[in-house]
């Protein structure tokens, strides 16, 4: 069962922009991930955070992860047209599943 | 990093027949598997969960008797879409997982986009 929700659904902005998406979740959770997905490929892995973790950097990359809230949020500074793609969370509970957000499509126009 | 590896990367196939997925983890044994589905512009929807060696969990509301599922092999699990139909056109990604990943991290395949005409 989809148990995150992602906001905004779509996001539109210039390079060189930061990018903010925001994940909410349910239940308690083991760690959160992101993950990014071009149209019509697989996932890649981006990042990680425990649930004892408040924020993680990986290059422009930026986490945050509020267990009070049950949220976390991906930020992308100056973002490049690479960018463009789809950005899903994904939580971790009990044993070895993922349960994924519903994405937020990141269109980044040069 | 892990490599998963999905054939066929797209099929078409007519309603009525079956299709046959597979999804090999290429340089490490994946002890569990899992398929998801993902229709366009939404996120990817749990079916099952297979282990090796035994059989497949499916989650509610998924068939099993439509979706077979086989991992016979540390590096193999296959999936079968049974007497397709043109709903079940979709993008089928499969992503494996090991008993020493510390985190849970799933390593996912390419995918394998099915279209039932």
């Amino acid at each position: 069962s989809q148990q995150g929700e992602e906001d905004p659904q779509a996001l539109s902005i210039q390079e060189g922009e930061n990018a903010t998406m925001n994940c909410s979740y349910k239940t308690s959770i083991n760690n959160l991930q992101w993950y990014r997905q071009n149209s019509g490929r697989g996932l890649v892995h981006l990042i990680l955070i425990r649930s004892n973790e408040r924020e993680k950097h990986s290059g422009r990359l930026r986490v945050t992860l509020d267990t009070s809230k049950k949220s976390s949020s991906l930020l992308i500074t100056a973002s490049r047209a690479a960018d463009t793609a789809s950005y899903f969370c994904a939580t971790s509970g009990a044993g070895n599943m993922l349960t994924f957000g519903g994405g937020t499509r990141l269109m980044v126009k040069p | 990093g892990a490599v998963v590896s999905q054939h066929p990367s797209w099929v078409i196939c007519k309603s009525g027949t079956s299709v046959k997925i597979e999804c090999r983890s290429l340089d490490f044994q994946a002890t569990t598997m899992f398929w998801y589905r993902q229709f366009p512009k939404q996120s990817l929807m749990l079916m099952a969960t297979s282990n090796e060696g035994s059989k497949a969990t499916y989650e509610q509301g998924v068939e099993k008797d439509k979706f077979l599922i086989n991992h016979a092999s540390l590096t193999l699990s296959t999936l079968t879409v049974t007497s397709a139909h043109p709903e079940d056109s979709s993008f089928y990604i499969c992503s494996a997982g090991t008993v020493s990943s510390s985190y849970n991290e799933q390593f996912f395949g390419p995918g394998t986009r099915l279209t039932v005409l």
